[in-house]
């Protein structure tokens, strides 16, 4: 069964807009959530990841939110770029190595 | 870093028939795993190594599936009478362990197709 839940499953945006994936997971020994983004004909390449002891993390024009109550977390893209249109997947894991990944959400970013 | 290769990048098969892939790591990393992933769905894990031990195999490695790493350096990944149900892209990834949640670095891929 899918440990990590993702929406929606694909998106279209404006340039200069924000695209927002959600994720959710039930599994509270989850410690570890990276996400990925991956092109066609490529593999996944880690994109920004958090801890559960952080709500927010910004790297250039990507943030993840993080409500661990909730056992959600989001990836925003912010001034959204045509070369952004990809898919990108949220992920989870408690150990060091095992990553439960989301299905996916394919965004994209018209000129 | 010249990233994680892996070979071939498609393989079309018969039903019936073995295949391998082959994945090479960063040099540096010790870990190694190997993820399935089919049209529309995120990677799910198949197996991990810690440099040659194998340390954990998914319930979705059946006994059909083999994979090794001899030396501790490159992989390979064994199907055995292939089906159709086989066919999906298999990423190998690599890290570096002794690092908390080192981060996984994936290689492009083998797109199997069985006929």
């Amino acid at each position: 069964q899918q440990q990590v839940k993702q929406s929606p499953q694909s998106l279209i945006v404006q340039k200069g807009g924000i695209p927002i994936i959600n994720c959710a997971y039930e599994n509270t020994a989850f410690d570890y959530f990276p996400w990925y983004q991956q092109f066609p004909g490529k593999g996944p390449a880690l994109l920004i990841a958090i801890r559960p002891d952080v709500s927010e993390k910004k790297e250039g024009r990507f943030t993840i939110s993080f409500n661990k109550s909730a056992k959600q977390f989001s990836l925003h893209i912010m001034d959204s770029q045509p070369g952004d249109s990809a898919t990108y997947f949220c992920a989870a894991s408690m150990d060091d190595y095992k990553l439960s990944f989301g299905a996916g959400t394919t965004v994209t970013v018209r000129a | 870093d010249t990233g994680v290769s892996q070979d071939p990048r498609h393989k079309i098969t018969k039903r019936g028939q073995n295949v391998t892939f082959r994945c090479d790591p960063i040099s540096e990393h010790n870990r190694l795993y190997w993820y399935r992933q089919t049209l529309g769905q995120g990677p799910e894990f198949l197996t991990y190594f810690q440099n040659e031990a194998q340390l954990e195999k998914s319930r979705l490695l059946s006994d059909r599936f083999s994979a090794e790493r001899p030396k501790g350096s490159f992989s390979t990944l064994e199907i055995q009478r292939t089906e159709q149900g086989d066919s999906a892209m298999y990423l190998c990834a690599s890290s570096r362990g002794g690092t908390r949640n080192s981060p996984l670095h994936f290689g492009n891929g083998t797109r199997l197709t069985v006929t």
